[in-house]
């Protein structure tokens, strides 16, 4: 089982529309969570973190469910600038190998006009 | 703010070739890291460096890779023998401190083994 899975997609939505990712995690000691995002042949960038009560940034809003070890990325009114691949990013701190940076394989979203 | 530096960007060689990669962080980041990222794949954490002492380097392949931070700025990532199985993005990433996670990443350098 892979320690950080995430539905590949690619998920192919209409401009407006509201779509959902989610991403669980193995480690139940897991204990910081993010989404990136990576555009086509591009490099990884910090979308947002996610924290235990949620967060809300514009239209995307991250939310983490301990119990059943995921996170999820609302993305509310798609814009054909929204379509690239989203990373979950989940980090775990061992203390003889420092803090474990684990990243999802990505879920391709790609808006259509 | 100047970002993270990588170079070359795009390299070809042949299998059983060695190669090498550079890396300069944002200034002031003391952790920097070494990804590879396989097409259609995340990026997978090769090596984690807390300034010029490593911190994890748990999925290294030792055999082939190694990777240096002399004077915990610049970063060099050397592959010797290279494998076709090495064709991937390498991705250099800093961050401020080990438990401040939000990094940042350079452009990559686009590796293929023919």
């Amino acid at each position: 089982r892979k320690e950080v899975e995430q539905d590949p997609g690619p998920f192919n939505v209409p401009e407006g529309a509201t779509v959902a990712f989610n991403c669980t995690y193995s480690n139940s000691a897991s204990q910081s969570f993010f989404w990136y995002r990576q555009d086509c042949r591009k490099e990884p960038k910090l979308l947002m973190s996610v924290y235990s009560s949620g967060n809300e940034d514009g239209r995307f809003t991250a939310q983490l469910n301990r119990a059943s070890q995921y996170i999820s990325l609302l993305i509310r009114d798609s814009k054909l600038s929204d379509s690239a691949t989203y990373l979950c990013v989940v980090t775990f701190d061992s203390y003889n190998a420092g803090n474990m940076l684990t990243f999802g394989g990505g879920t391709r979203l790609m808006v259509k006009p | 703010e100047a970002g993270v530096a990588q170079s070359p960007r795009y390299k070809i060689i042949e299998k059983r070739q060695s190669v090498a990669f550079w890396c300069n962080p944002i200034s002031g980041h003391a952790t920097l890291y070494w990804y590879q990222q396989i097409l259609g794949q995340g990026p997978k954490l090769l090596i984690q460096f807390q300034n010029n002492g490593v911190v994890d380097d748990s999925q290294l392949p030792k055999d082939r890779f190694s990777a240096e931070r002399l004077k915990g700025v610049d970063s060099t990532l050397k592959i010797q023998p290279a494998k076709l199985e090495d064709s991937a993005v390498y991705l250099c990433a800093s961050s401020l401190g080990a438990r401040i996670y939000e990094q940042y990443f350079g452009p990559g350098t686009r590796l293929t083994v023919t």
